[in-house]
């Protein structure tokens, strides 16, 4: 597709489900990143993937907290037995290039977003 | 830890005034700093600042890196209300990843 695609827009759950989100990148954009969106805040870094491999996984808040990107295209992140406050705009992001790499723009390329509502 | 600091949390102006954002920050071996609006859900990029380039314009909107204060400026002038949104700021520094401030949600009026 044209751009970042992310699936559902919206879940809703109940507290100690397990949800799957999913990212499709923008086509050959090797990084892919997560982050995690409260009202009223600015996004909150979760995991970075460049290629297949988690480069940085340093801001998934516990261990209930997953991500996959098996064939390095779609990413998956994973949250086990969900709370009210994971409650968020879960967004995914892609870039062609590391951040800092020669060359690189800076920018990420930003999905709509998945609407996580745990009741 | 880096931080980014951004003020004012919001404000309201009037179709055609020019405004000013400001943000702040504190970042291991800084590398760029960057600028998105954000209206609905997606951010989508404005501005990359580095230290090869401190300053950025595009049409209504220009901004301004200062190492020295460790901050930037995001000038919109003579605002439309297509300009409501609300403006994040960004920095990298030794990791790959964005670490982004609260934002600034602006509101223009007719």
């Amino acid at each position: 597709g044209a751009g970042v695609s992310q699936t559902p827009s919206n879940k809703v759950t109940e507290k100690g489900k397990y949800v799957e989100l999913r990212c499709d990148p923008i086509s050959g954009h090797t990084a892919l990143y997560w982050y995690r969106q409260s009202l009223g805040q600015g996004p909150e870094f979760l995991i970075y993937f460049q290629g297949t491999g988690a480069a940085d996984d340093s801001g998934l808040p516990n261990d209930r907290f997953f991500a996959v990107r098996p064939e390095g295209s779609v990413s998956t992140l994973k949250i086990q037995r969900t709370e009210r406050g994971d409650s968020a705009v879960y967004l995914c992001a892609s870039s062609p290039r590391r951040q800092g790499e020669t060359g690189s723009t800076g920018e990420l390329f930003f999905g709509e977003g998945s609407r996580l509502t745990v009741l | 830890e880096d931080k980014v600091v951004q003020s004012p949390l919001s404000l309201v102006v009037h179709e055609g005034d020019t405004v000013t954002l400001n943000c702040s920050y504190e970042v291991t071996n800084f590398r760029s700093l960057l600028w998105y609006k954000q209206e609905k859900k997606a951010p989508t990029f404005l501005f990359m600042l580095t230290s090869s380039g401190i300053e950025k314009k595009s049409g209504r909107l220009s901004s301004k890196l200062d190492k020295k204060e460790l901050s930037s400026i995001l000038n919109i002038t003579a605002t439309q209300t297509g300009d409501s949104a609300i403006y994040l700021c960004a920095v990298t520094g030794t990791a790959s990843k964005l670490t982004f401030g609260t934002g600034t949600r602006l509101q223009v009026t007719l």
